[in-house]
């Protein structure tokens, strides 16, 4: 089963809104991380956020953590049309160091 | 450009064919991965290959055949698959699974059509 789980499944803006996206997870993580993919193409990482980081930033992107209640959240602020994309979670299983996607959070930025 | 390679970026084929996915990563990585995209299902963890070698099947039918002959070239072989296997194939390296810094580094995939 998989280990992350993103919210909401799709989310729909205007551009210059922030979005906001939602992971949740169920096992202890080591990391976690957001990917971006473009639609029919590869998945690009966005940022990695460590289980003792609380928030982190990358340009346009924050990123939570809260292992208490085993979730994170990615903030896009000032979103643009080129945003638009899936968005993922994932984390890796401790056991293996394997990496496991959530199922995406599909953004719609509308210009 | 993430410096991971597929080929070919499409691929049709009927349920007797037997072709095979190229991948190939110019990152100096340790580690590559076969992930499996479906329609509304998340990414399925297929194979791992770790210095050459394979640490992981998950459960994966034997119609796909992973061959790594170096760090670099990540090949899947495909033969008589089904209509559902079709799906986006991609490929992924690390600098090392064991190092769990986690950034994995993906190709553009391959968009199988099994006819």
């Amino acid at each position: 089963s998989q280990q992350g789980e993103e919210d909401p499944q799709a989310l729909s803006i205007q551009e210059g809104e922030n979005a906001t996206m939602n992971c949740s997870y169920k096992t202890s993580i080591n990391n976690l991380q957001w990917y971006r993919q473009n639609s029919g193409r590869g998945l690009v990482h966005l940022i990695l956020i460590r289980s003792n980081e609380r928030e982190k930033h990358s340009g346009r992107l924050r990123v939570t953590l809260d292992t208490s209640k085993k979730s994170s959240s990615l903030l896009i602020t000032a979103s643009r049309a080129a945003d638009t994309a899936s968005y993922f979670c994932a984390t890796p299983k401790t056991s293996y160091d394997k990496v496991i996607f959530g199922p995406g959070t599909s953004l719609s930025v509308i210009p | 450009e993430t410096g991971v390679t597929q080929t070919p970026r499409h691929l049709v084929m009927g349920m007797t064919n037997k072709k095979s996915l190229k991948c190939e990563q110019h990152l100096g990585h340790n580690a590559m991965y076969w992930y499996k995209q479906s329609a509304k299902k998340p990414l399925e963890l297929m194979f791992v290959y770790n210095f050459k070698e394979q640490t992981e099947n998950n459960s994966v039918p034997s119609r796909f055949s992973p061959e790594c002959p170096n760090s670099s070239h990540l090949f899947l072989h495909l033969h008589t698959l089904q209509p559902e296997d079709s799906a986006l194939y991609l490929c992924a390296s690390s600098q090392d699974w064991l190092a769990n810094t986690g950034e994995l580094f993906f190709g553009e995939g391959s968009r199988l059509t099994v006819l």
